[in-house]
């Protein structure tokens, strides 16, 4: 079973900030919070992932909580593209273990 | 560079035939995934190949799904004999070699499997 709870959709307006949240309460210290996206007929994809401290990249900024149980996806600038169903997964790092997805939180991205 | 490929990208078939999916994973990509995901919910792995040997196979139903990974590189999924509940998108991922600090799942477009 997948290790996360998200809510199950949301939605977001056109050029604003989405800020998608993910609780995480039975996370190890050795494991790091993942977020994959699939949009509608595509296979699902890398946005960034994170151990302890915040992080951003040219996609989305994730932002973790200090102890570590819930942490938020930030879509900066949403745009129409960016409707998705977003995963947040939890992981051990640097393994080739498995991704178990559960079942996301559906964006909607609205003009 | 070049992504995951599948194919075909949508299958249509009766309940008791056979069925066999393709991947070729990113060049130089060393582990290789399959993944079934039912409409609706997340993918679940099936198969998880560490060059061309098995690491995990403890979600696929093997009395049905086979698969294999011939030289390391492509793989083959195959169901025999489908039933109703096959119904699904496979798909296929690679990431590189293990011992990175992580390891980036990349993900092909998927086979939309169904069967009548």
């Amino acid at each position: 079973d997948a290790k996360t709870t998200q809510p199950t959709s949301m939605d977001c307006a056109e050029g604003r900030a989405a800020n998608l949240p993910c609780n995480h309460s039975t996370i190890s210290g050795n494991e790091y919070v993942y977020w994959y996206r699939q949009i509608h007929s595509q296979g699902p994809q890398y946005i960034i992932h994170g151990l302890k401290n915040n992080e951003t990249n040219e996609m989305a900024s994730l932002i973790i909580t200090e102890d570590r149980k819930s942490s938020t996806l930030i879509l900066p600038h949403a745009t129409l593209r960016d409707t998705a169903v977003y995963y947040c997964i939890v992981r051990l790092g640097g393994s080739q273990g498995n991704l178990i997805f559960g079942k996301g939180t559906k964006l909607s991205v609205k003009p | 560079e070049a992504g995951v490929a599948q194919s075909p990208r949508y299958k249509i078939i009766e309940k008791r035939q056979s069925v066999a999916f393709w991947c070729n994973p990113i060049s130089g990509h060393a582990t290789l995934y399959w993944y079934q995901q039912i409409l609706g919910q997340g993918p679940k792995l099936l198969i998880q190949f560490q060059n061309n040997g098995v690491v995990d196979d403890s979600q696929l139903p093997k009395d049905r799904f086979s698969a294999e990974r011939l030289k390391g590189v492509d793989s083959t999924l195959k169901i025999q004999p489908a039933k109703l509940e096959d119904s699904a998108v496979y798909l296929c991922a690679s990431s590189p070699r293990p011992g990175q600090a992580y390891n980036e799942q990349f993900f092909g477009p998927g086979t939309r499997l169904t069967v009548l």
